[in-house]
């Protein structure tokens, strides 16, 4: 069965790095998202793309957050410089329609 | 803002006991999802449900969608050991693809 796909599973970075999080989507979905978890803490949606660009954004999703399909089948969620609260499980989701699928998640500790 | 309030947060039950957990709203949403969360992992998709009064039914899980498209329950019946975790119910925005989640019933069914 397909399914969304993320790397690496956990990432440590230092404050003030920039992280790359990675997402495979299930192969024929057209849109695309990012969500984040805080520990103990709501699902929360972060970006959605569609045909090659940004169709709706969450207000945490600052100047600090890009996304990109850099081929046919990968999609990016980078950090730019990385504060000590962007500290979440990110999850990436597909679907071809309102059905999301999720990804297993990338853990993201920043020190 | 779109929120969704699940009830109650935390159940925890015997083993062949029947349990309803509530997703309440004040907004309308274009569909609802019910998901399931292991810790560490992603939301698994559980199901979908569109039309407003409509019931799906997954072995002993039974979901409702509510009339007007703002609420929904999910029914479990004879409760077993195997559906300890966290189920998330999420919304679909109207005009919008993002999910809107709520926080969680954590389900705990002891033998």
């Amino acid at each position: 069965e397909p399914e969304v796909t993320q790397t690496p599973s956990h990432q440590v970075t230092q404050m003030g790095q920039e992280v790359i999080l990675r997402c495979v989507p299930i192969s024929n979905h057209l849109y695309f998202y990012w969500y984040r978890q805080i520990l103990g803490q709501k699902v929360e949606f972060l970006v959605s793309f569609y045909n090659n660009e940004i169709s709706e954004k969450s207000e945490i999703f600052d100047d600090q957050f890009s996304v990109e399909r850099p081929d046919g089948s990968n999609f990016t969620l980078k950090i730019r410089s990385t504060k000590l609260e962007d500290s979440a499980m990110y999850f990436c989701a597909s679907s071809f329609y309102d059905e999301q699928f999720f990804g297993p998640g990338t853990r993201l500790t920043v020190l | 803002t779109q929120l969704l309030e699940q009830s109650p947060q935390f159940l925890s039950i015997q083993e062949g006991e029947n349990l309803t957990v509530y997703c309440n709203s004040s907004s309308v949403f274009s569909s609802l999802q019910w998901y399931r969360q292991e810790p560490g992992e992603g939301p698994v998709l559980l199901v979908t449900v569109v039309t407003g009064g409509e019931v799906k039914k997954l072995k002993r899980l039974t979901f409702q969608f509510g009339d007007a498209r703002k609420d929904s329950s999910l029914h479990i019946t004879a409760a077993q050991p195997g559906d300890t975790g966290l189920y998330l119910c999420a919304g679909v925005v109207q005009g919008a693809q993002k999910l809107v989640f709520g926080q969680g019933t954590r389900l705990t069914i002891n033998p």
